[in-house]
């Protein structure tokens, strides 16, 4: 049984166009996070909640955003894609942030 | 700033053989957790064993073990009788989830 859902798996937009990227889970953990992969690249921390507690990484751009309305689901907005934010966008989630993560399948975001 | 360093970017192996995938980091916390990440072709992320910083013995999950040296801020991970199904890209992780660059494994029948 998937225990962390990403939907959608595929998603195209519009240059410029805002979209957003959801994340739910069904193991109860407290800390959820957002990652950037690129081609042949490692996963890229953009940000991560510790139940409603929000920490942003420093080099982050603004364009990202994130909201976490309850334990179960995190989303990851986009208020303008560039075509530099093509990519894989993971989502994780951990008990406590000290333990192993377990990862959603993706979203492949392209911009056209 | 956490810095995870994994020297090699691509390794192959045939079937059957062991291979060691090397990672080195940098941290200022005593106690901690480590590590390995697969991620297949596929592109799902999945846990492949994990290391307590504060035991002194080296974590095994059936064909795959780790090297652990504290001291020298390395964990390495060797996989035993290698199989296709090991073909994926490896990511190390010392702590909160910020990974190194991978090393990309081949598995040639």
């Amino acid at each position: 049984d998937a225990m962390v859902i990403q939907n959608p798996r595929y998603q195209v937009t519009q240059f410029g166009k805002p979209v957003t990227l959801s994340c739910s889970q069904t193991l109860n953990h407290n800390v959820m996070y957002w990652y950037q992969q690129k081609s042949s690249q490692a996963p890229k921390l953009l940000f991560h909640y510790y139940d409603k507690d929000f920490n942003n990484e420093a080099d982050t751009p603004d364009n990202f955003q994130s909201r976490r309305p309850n334990t179960s689901f995190c989303f990851l907005d986009i208020r303008s894609p560039g075509l530099g934010d093509a990519a894989m966008y993971l989502c994780a989630t951990s008990r406590d942030g000290t333990v192993e993560a377990f990862f959603g399948q993706g979203t492949r975001l392209t911009v056209v | 700033a956490q810095t995870v360093t994994q020297s090699q970017p691509e390794m192959s192996v045939q079937e059957a053989e062991t291979v060691t995938l090397s990672c080195t980091y940098d941290t200022s916390e005593n106690n901690y957790y480590l590590f390995w990440y697969k991620q297949p072709p596929s592109r799902q992320m999945i846990l492949v064993i994990r290391q307590e910083a504060y035991k002194q013995q080296n974590a095994t999950e059936n064909r795959f073990s780790v090297n652990f040296q504290k001291a020298a801020k390395s964990f390495s991970l060797k996989i035993s009788d290698s199989q296709l199904g090991d073909t994926a890209m490896y990511f190390c992780a010392p702590e909160k989830l910020v990974f190194g660059k991978g090393t990309k494994l081949t598995v040639n029948p």
